[in-house]
């Protein structure tokens, strides 16, 4: 059974970091591309950042370009989503989700609240 | 960026109904579309992929269609359990778009 467990979320400080994981299980995950793509409370998706299946392309939102970095760890079968510089847009749920194009499973979320 | 006008916004029907979604794509997305279902307080979950294939799982009463630039969603045969907000989204050209979504609400 494919399962992905995102953690590492909380509560931030404008302008503070904070550091997402997401750990797979149930498929070979070094075969994936993966994504994040998060919904603010009561709003609607929005792609965050892909990763293809060994790094080699790496894609942004311009709303995190530059702030944000995608990684993972296939020894580890974790995807990670480092985020800098946080504002209060960025307050939302986080997903990781498997495959490029149409995201076929999707994690069941991290909650990262931006506030003072 | 490819834009994605999700229509309507919300819609209410009975069950036994059928029920359809649209989304307009801003310029030719060349059937790189899915539809998601979202339920309140769960994750999204992948109904149709590239316009009209049915993912795994997926009940046969969920169809999906394109004409030039719209993509329909089609829901057959309502049942209490498809009450949920559904988007759609396109996968053509980074960065992948997603439509404003469609609450649909049984009566």
């Amino acid at each position: 059974e494919v399962q992905l467990v995102e953690s590492g979320g909380g509560l931030v400080q404008p302008g503070r970091s904070l550091k997402l994981s997401c750990l797979a299980s149930g498929f070979t995950f070094s075969n994936y591309g993966m994504n994040w793509i998060r919904q603010a409370p009561g709003k609607g998706l929005e792609w965050v950042a892909s990763i293809s299946s060994s790094s080699s392309y790496i894609y942004y939102a311009d709303t995190v370009k530059g702030r944000f970095t995608i990684s993972r760890d296939n020894a580890k079968n974790t995807l990670y989503l480092q985020m800098t510089s946080l504002r209060s847009e960025d307050t939302a749920l986080y997903y990781c989700a498997r495959r490029p194009g149409s995201f076929d499973y999707w994690g069941q979320g991290v909650m990262v609240t931006v506030s003072s | 960026d490819i834009q994605m006008t999700q229509s309507p916004a919300s819609l209410s029907a009975s069950l036994g109904e059928t029920v359809t979604i649209e989304c307009l794509a801003s310029e030719d997305i060349y059937s790189n579309l899915a539809w998601y279902q979202q339920k309140p307080g769960k994750s999204p979950q992948l109904l149709i992929y590239d316009a009209s294939s049915l993912q795994d799982g997926v009940p046969s009463r969920f169809s999906g269609s394109e004409s030039g630039t719209q993509y329909s969603l089609e829901i057959n045969s309502l049942q209490s359990e498809d009450a949920a907000t559904y988007f759609c989204q396109q996968h053509h050209d980074y960065p992948p778009t997603f439509g404003g979504g469609t609450k649909l609400e049984l009566k």
